[in-house]
């Protein structure tokens, strides 16, 4: 079983507007780790935002939110008032316990539309 | 940015030749993290190197080998290259063997196998 699950190959959402990108996992590890990364057209990827399976609040930094769902085992990123720059591929992935590696999915290609 | 260059950025190797890419990794980090990103696929580890040692690999086969400096810095080496070992190779440097959010991944190497 595909331990991320991205749904979404491509989105689009006008400047200004907010968007959000689906990720779903499946793990039967109690303490995991979810993080998002931006990949421009350059091929690096960014680090954007985190969320511990034990974290009480939702992760927040800057314009991204992540709509953590554990019962649902989602883990979905909202990019507010999008920008031009925004314009990437988006990957969620996840670390178990112990884990030195992470398990992406395959990734959403977000555009952007003035 | 990052401090974690990989080089070369771009590689056009022919079918059975072998192939080194180069990733040197961020200042204080003693962990390099190796991925394979094939077109339209997120990211697969391939292995890691924690203070020059083989510290956990992913399901690639043995022609697929390493190497981690004093310095930290890394290569990646692959023997008996196939057509579907064209792929984006990215390296991801870290402070230790879990990977965090203060990894930082460099900007890859394309490697074309024809």
């Amino acid at each position: 079983a595909q331990k991320i699950t991205q749904t979404q190959p491509g989105m689009f959402v006008q400047e200004k507007e907010a968007v959000t990108l689906d990720c779903t996992y499946d793990t039967s590890d109690p303490s995991y780790g979810l993080f998002w990364y931006k990949q421009p057209s350059s091929g690096e990827m960014i680090f954007l935002i985190y969320q511990g399976s034990y974290d009480q609040q939702n992760a927040t930094e800057g314009r991204y939110s992540l709509n953590f769902q554990k019962a649902r085992k989602s883990a979905n990123l909202v990019i507010s008032a999008s920008q031009l720059g925004d314009s990437a591929m988006y990957f969620c992935a996840m670390r178990e316990t112990g884990a030195n590696n992470l398990f992406f999915g395959t990734g959403t290609r977000l555009t952007v539309i003035p | 940015e990052t401090g974690v260059t990989q080089s070369p950025t771009h590689l056009i190797k022919t079918r059975g030749q072998q192939v080194t890419l180069r990733c040197s990794s961020q200042s204080g980090h003693n962990t390099v993290s190796w991925y394979q990103q094939a077109l339209g696929q997120g990211p697969q580890f391939i292995f890691q190197y924690y203070r020059e040692e083989e510290n956990g690999r992913g399901n690639f086969p043995p022609r697929f080998s390493g190497l981690q400096f004093p310095n930290y810095s890394s290569e990646l080496n692959v023997n008996a290259l196939e057509l579907d070992d064209s792929a984006l190779y990215l390296c991801a440097s870290s402070p230790g063997r879990i990977m965090n959010t203060e990894a930082f991944f460099g900007q890859g190497t394309r490697l074309t196998v024809v």
